[in-house]
């Protein structure tokens, strides 16, 4: 069974513009959380989606929103992006429902953002 | 609020010898608690897990063991080698059936095994 996927791997952006980050979650899992890695704040959670539906968000400004689609594949934006956004974005689906493990998390390789 | 401390923050050991890294968590309604392993360039890998009804978990070299009284739990590798040689991040979670997914992460361990 596939991992989890995100894309792009790379991305090299200037502040101001905006950046729209991909991730195709293990085949038959439904929900999707996004995290934030910076060697200064750690790895920080952004936002959890399941079945289109936004379940919880992380202590972060508004430009940065998410959404989910209808075959579980998830996407993050980040608007007006700054340089302090500059940080590896993870991607990590799960089962959800009421079976055991079903909210164990499995995480991508992530999407490196550098913010010139 | 939801904290979850971590030490030590670097680990220099021998191969062959053991290693423990060892957290702490804030929120007494966190009944889940992961471990995962990041090499460089890589995401996190879940290398091993444990629930608050469970004291002790093994796979072969790999342990975790949590004191639910306490708000402790620790990883313990044993004969370590030098692809152990990685960050490990502990995490909790309130997780469970239904439950959110979220993760408080640990601040993460440097483990460094000496050939």
């Amino acid at each position: 069974k596939a991992g989890v996927t995100q894309t792009p791997r790379y991305l090299i952006k200037t502040r101001g513009q905006q950046v729209t980050l991909s991730c195709s979650p293990i085949s038959g899992h439904r929900s999707v959380s996004w995290y934030q890695q910076t060697p200064g704040q750690g790895l920080q959670f952004l936002f959890e989606y399941f079945s289109e539906t936004q379940r919880n968000k992380g202590n972060f400004p508004g430009r940065f929103s998410g959404r989910q689609f209808s075959n579980s594949r998830s996407e993050m934006n980040v608007s007006t992006l700054e340089l302090g956004d500059s940080a590896l974005y993870l991607c990590a689906s799960s089962l959800y429902g009421r079976t055991a493990g079903a909210d164990t998390q499995y995480f991508g390789p992530g999407t490196r953002l550098t913010v010139l | 609020g939801e904290n979850v401390e971590q030490h030590p923050s670097t680990l220099s050991v021998q191969e062959g010898d053991s290693a423990v890294i060892k957290c702490t968590y804030s929120d007494s309604a966190s009944n889940y608690f992961p471990w995962y392993k990041q090499e460089l360039g890589k995401g996190p890998q879940l290398i091993i897990d444990i629930r608050s009804n469970v004291g002790e978990k093994k796979d072969q070299r790999i342990a975790v063991t949590l004191n639910k009284t306490a708000k402790h739990f620790s990883l313990h590798i044993t004969e370590t080698q030098p692809e152990d040689s990685a960050v490990y991040f502990c995490a909790a979670s309130k997780g469970g059936s239904g439950a959110t997914t979220k993760l408080i992460f640990g601040t993460g361990t440097l483990l460094a095994v000496q050939p």
